[in-house]
């Protein structure tokens, strides 16, 4: 499976900053995703990133707070604005190539702290 | 619409104990796709197996196993002989068919706290 690597791992940062996550696939992938992991939580999904267009976004996510590029077949940012200690979470991106009978693959996450 | 139910929140067992974590889940697609994650503590999610939803052959790997019943909504994983490197929270995830160029989504489960116990 494809190899996954997501900056910055984690993050300690300041009421009403931004933070932008990295995603870096080592192949080109047909999908790529964001979800978030809130402490103690199950996985839901942000939005799924597309290539060279707007990502579509899950009901309760708006791109104002998370604006998500993705310029190429392995690489995608989210950006997590205005942040406040409700963002606090993991965040992880995960890739999928095919059709949705393919798992997706996941990176490390990034473990982020809002003071 | 997709749900999946993981009632299990946390299972403590001693090792070499066999336990079963439940995944119960609903859909009105007759495709879909089922899996099962492990998230150890350091907090990487590993994909562990894929089913389909017109295979019912039950799976194993090793001291893993997977019971797929369609009747029941059910997709339960068992690990035999546990050991505390299986310590971790399990999801179970579903995802449909996609049609038409759409993208689906994976709707997981709550997950279940696995402590294995020396």
């Amino acid at each position: 499976s494809a190899v996954i690597s997501q900056k910055p791992s984690r993050d300690i940062c300041q009421r009403g900053t931004s933070l932008t996550i990295q995603c870096q696939v080592d192949s080109q992938v047909t999908m790529m995703f964001w979800y978030r992991q809130q402490p103690g939580q199950s996985l839901t999904l942000i939005a799924t990133a597309n290539q060279g267009s707007e990502a579509t976004y899950e009901s309760g996510f708006v791109i104002d707070k998370f604006p998500i590029s993705r310029p190429n077949l392995t690489f995608s940012t989210l950006t997590v604005s205005n942040m406040s200690p409700e963002d606090s979470s993991i965040y992880l991106c995960s890739v999928r190539q095919g059709h949705s009978n393919q798992p997706q693959h996941f990176g490390d996450g990034t473990r982020l702290s809002i003071l | 619409a997709q749900k999946v139910t993981q009632a299990q929140t946390e299972i403590s067992v001693v090792e070499k104990e066999d336990v079963t974590l439940d995944c119960v889940y609903e859909t009105r697609d007759t495709t879909y796709y089922l899996f099962w994650y492990k998230q150890p503590p350091s907090g990487e999610l590993v994909f562990l197996i894929r089913r389909n939803s017109f295979d019912e052959q039950n799976e194993i790997s090793g001291r893993y196993s997977w019971n797929f019943q369609k009747s029941t909504s059910s997709f339960n994983f068992t690990i035999t002989a546990s050991q505390v490197v299986d310590s971790a929270v399990y999801f179970c995830a579903l995802s449909e068919a996609a049609y038409g160029g759409a993208t689906n989504k994976l709707i997981f489960g709550t997950g279940t706290l696995l402590a294995v116990q020396p």
